[in-house]
């Protein structure tokens, strides 16, 4: 049972274009979201998060929209660069028990064209 | 900041043998976590301490799999009798104790392939 979903493995844009990734979770409970970012070879790194109580959060060109009542959250990037394309993962922190632990998404990879 | 630390990256073994990781949390982290993650998948929770005190398994970690930090510091991940489904990445990360558990700091992980 998956409680975030990813339903787009991978996105290809045109460098200076606006990229969305998308994002959907079933659990009630998660109560912070975050994105992640991964280049090949590497761990994940940390890109942007919200809490449950806004609908909106900023950083340079990264902007994370939330929908609580969607169960829906995006990760915008304007403008898209080269150096963006990498898989980005959504993950969620639940408000209850096991706040310790993280869900992730599986991924979608982000192909920025020159 | 050295970052997290694992060791090896990469750790090719035989159905049945005992494989070992380490991971060097950023030192004055006090959180640590193991994730791992499949070809396609996203990281999946495995255990977490703080300081030297496991505080949480998840069931994905059967009795095969063992983590420890002994003095709050580095950890080792020992998986024994290895079978080919425990073929992952498998992830390190740490977070201070004064935040929450969501922004972590990953480690390169170790590639394991048991064939």
């Amino acid at each position: 049972d998956q409680q975030v979903k990813q339903n787009s493995p991978s996105l290809s844009v045109q460098e200076g274009r606006i990229s969305i990734l998308n994002c959907d979770y079933t659990n009630s409970m998660f109560d912070y979201f975050l994105w992640y970012k991964k280049y090949p070879a590497e761990g994940p790194t940390f890109l942007i998060s919200i809490s449950s109580i806004k609908d909106k959060n900023e950083d340079g060109r990264f902007t994370v929209f939330l929908n609580k009542s969607a169960k829906h959250l995006s990760l915008h990037i304007v403008p898209s660069q080269p150096g963006d394309s990498a898989v980005y993962f959504c993950a969620a922190r639940n408000s209850g028990a096991g706040s310790y632990q993280l869900t992730f998404g599986k991924g979608t990879k982000l192909s920025v064209i020159p | 900041d050295t970052g997290v630390s694992q060791d090896p990256r990469h750790k090719i073994t035989k159905r049945g043998q005992n494989v070992t990781f380490r991971c060097d949390p950023i030192s004055e982290h006090n959180r640590l976590y193991w994730y791992r993650q499949t070809l396609g998948q996203g990281p999946e929770f495995l255990t977490y301490f703080q300081n030297e005190a496991q505080l949480e398994k998840s069931r994905l970690l059967s009795d095969r799999f063992s983590a420890e930090r002994p003095k709050g510091s580095f950890s080792t991940l020992e998986i024994q009798r290895t079978e080919q489904g425990d073929s992952a990445m498998y992830l390190c990360a740490s977070s201070p104790i004064d935040r929450g558990h969501e922004k972590l700091f990953f480690g390169s992980g170790t590639q394991l392939s048991v064939l």
